[in-house]
């Protein structure tokens, strides 16, 4: 069974632009989650998407957004984009099994604002 | 904020056993131990996860304390490629994870 992919894989931007992530779960997978990963901050949760509906949200401000579509995959969007936005975005997905709910990673897309 | 405490460094020779230890000790009745690891700027990849028995698959054991306070996760026989930050993580499954620094652990030949 395929991984959980994201693309683009890399990403460079200047500032005050938008970028659009993709990514897209493990086949029978429904939940997909996004962590934003900075040196300062560590790994933080940005939001979770389950059926759709965006069910759990971190403490990012609104230029921080997503979606997600019937087929599952999810994107994140972030708009006026600031050199601190500067992260490895990371995507999760996973069955939403109420007992033990296990997210697999995908491998990330690196954005670098300039 | 994670609720959960490791230590930030850890070494282990090549082909001993890596002994984990992360303790949580306001977990809740209903939260799940979860053990990820990351290899340099990778995604984290999924280890191993319990609520109170020990648990052991291919990749490691898990040992949660009877008052379920902490727990260690143990890499049986360390190599090379088990150089990463190890997270350890309590939640409900129904909720989102909160990671918090890690412990690197360094696998020395």
């Amino acid at each position: 069974k395929a991984g959980v992919t994201q693309t683009p894989r890399y990403l460079i931007k200047t500032r005050g632009q938008q970028v659009t992530l993709s990514c897209s779960p493990i086949s029978g997978h429904r939940s997909v989650s996004w962590y934003q990963q900075t040196p300062g901050q560590g790994l933080q949760f940005l939001f979770e998407y389950f059926s759709e509906t965006q069910r759990n949200k971190g403490n990012f401000p609104g230029r921080f957004s997503g979606r997600q579509f019937s087929n599952s995959r999810s994107e994140m969007n972030v708009s006026t984009l600031e050199l601190g936005d500067s992260a490895l975005y990371l995507c999760a997905s996973s069955l939403r099994d109420p007992r033990t709910d296990t997210q697999y990673f995908g491998p990330g897309t690196r954005l670098t604002v300039l | 904020d994670a609720k959960t405490t490791q230590p930030p460094s850890m070494d282990c020779a090549e082909g001993r056993a890596a002994n984990l230890p992360c303790n949580h000790s306001t977990i809740s009745g209903n939260e799940y131990v979860y053990w990820y690891r990351q290899i340099h700027s990778q995604g984290p990849q999924y280890i191993i996860h319990g609520l109170k028995n020990n648990e052991t698959n291919e990749m490691a054991s898990l040992i949660i304390t009877e008052d379920r306070k902490s727990s260690t996760l143990i890499l049986p026989h360390a190599t090379l490629r088990d150089t990463a930050v190890y997270y350890c993580i309590v939640r409900v499954p129904d909720n989102d994870m909160r990671f918090g620094a890690g412990t690197r652990l360094t696998v020395k030949p």
